[in-house]
């Protein structure tokens, strides 16, 4: 079975800070893993993927993610925070099969201040 | 490119009462997926359609939820009769078939539907 924890229901960061969100996961198989974001009234937009092409992956708005198999970790990092960047954040892990339902980490709100 | 749809985007009811929720995935996507996130909780699987059949149903959590998918066009969810701890958002999401895996491309979400019972 899979499972993904997200460390912290709630980040606070300063514009311009850097951002960084916490994901482990558990999978008895190679995974692909996933960060979503949901802000507010809209649905989940895919901001990257792992599928084991490169362990650093670059995804939508200046986010990235780094792979390291040997920490079990996907954490999503940005630079620096803009004002925009305050949503929900999940993450996700599915299995190679060729239907890949996920399974998600519980989500982390990402507070951005002035 | 349209995106996937749902509707209503809220529906509040009553216990008891029947509740129908309608997913348009991306036109030519086989597969579509319906989720649920309960208040504080994590967003769980609860279905998985390719075309019309279902492929894997083992997130639903009882026979009050009833799926189905027309034609392996629009998708329907409905709970009857609800109860109060089926409140929550309910988002509908679709993907391509094939692919290798290079082009994963995961899932497209819906805006999903708030669905409060009192």
């Amino acid at each position: 079975a899979q499972s993904v924890t997200q460390l912290g229901s709630h980040v606070s960061v300063s514009e311009g800070a850097l951002v960084l969100l916490r994901c482990n996961y558990s999978s008895s198989v190679p995974p692909y893993l996933f960060w979503y974001v949901q802000y507010p009234n809209q649905g989940l937009q895919l901001l990257l993927k792992y599928t084991s092409a490169a362990t650093l992956v670059k995804g939508i708005n200046g986010f990235e993610a780094e792979f390291k198999k040997s920490e079990t970790s996907f954490h999503l990092t940005k630079p620096s925070a803009h004002m925009s960047d305050a949503a929900e954040y999940f993450c996700a892990v599915s299995d190679r099969s060729g239907y890949s339902t996920l399974t998600f980490g519980k989500g982390t709100m990402l507070l951005v201040s002035p | 490119e349209a995106g996937v749809t749902q509707f209503p985007s809220h529906s509040v009811i009553e216990k008891g009462q029947t509740v129908t929720l309608r997913c348009d995935p991306i036109s030519g996507h086989d597969n579509l997926y319906w989720y649920r996130r309960v208040m504080g909780k994590e967003i769980k699987f609860l279905l998985h359609f390719v075309k019309e059949s279902k492929q894997d149903e083992s997130g639903m959590p009882n026979n009050r939820f009833l799926a189905e998918r027309t034609g392996g066009t629009y998708s329907t969810l409905k709970v009857q009769p609800a109860e109060l701890e089926d409140s929550g958002v309910y988002f509908c999401a679709s993907s391509p078939s094939g692919g290798t895996q290079s082009t994963v491309r995961g899932q497209y979400f819906g805006p999903g539907t708030r669905l409060t019972v009192t």
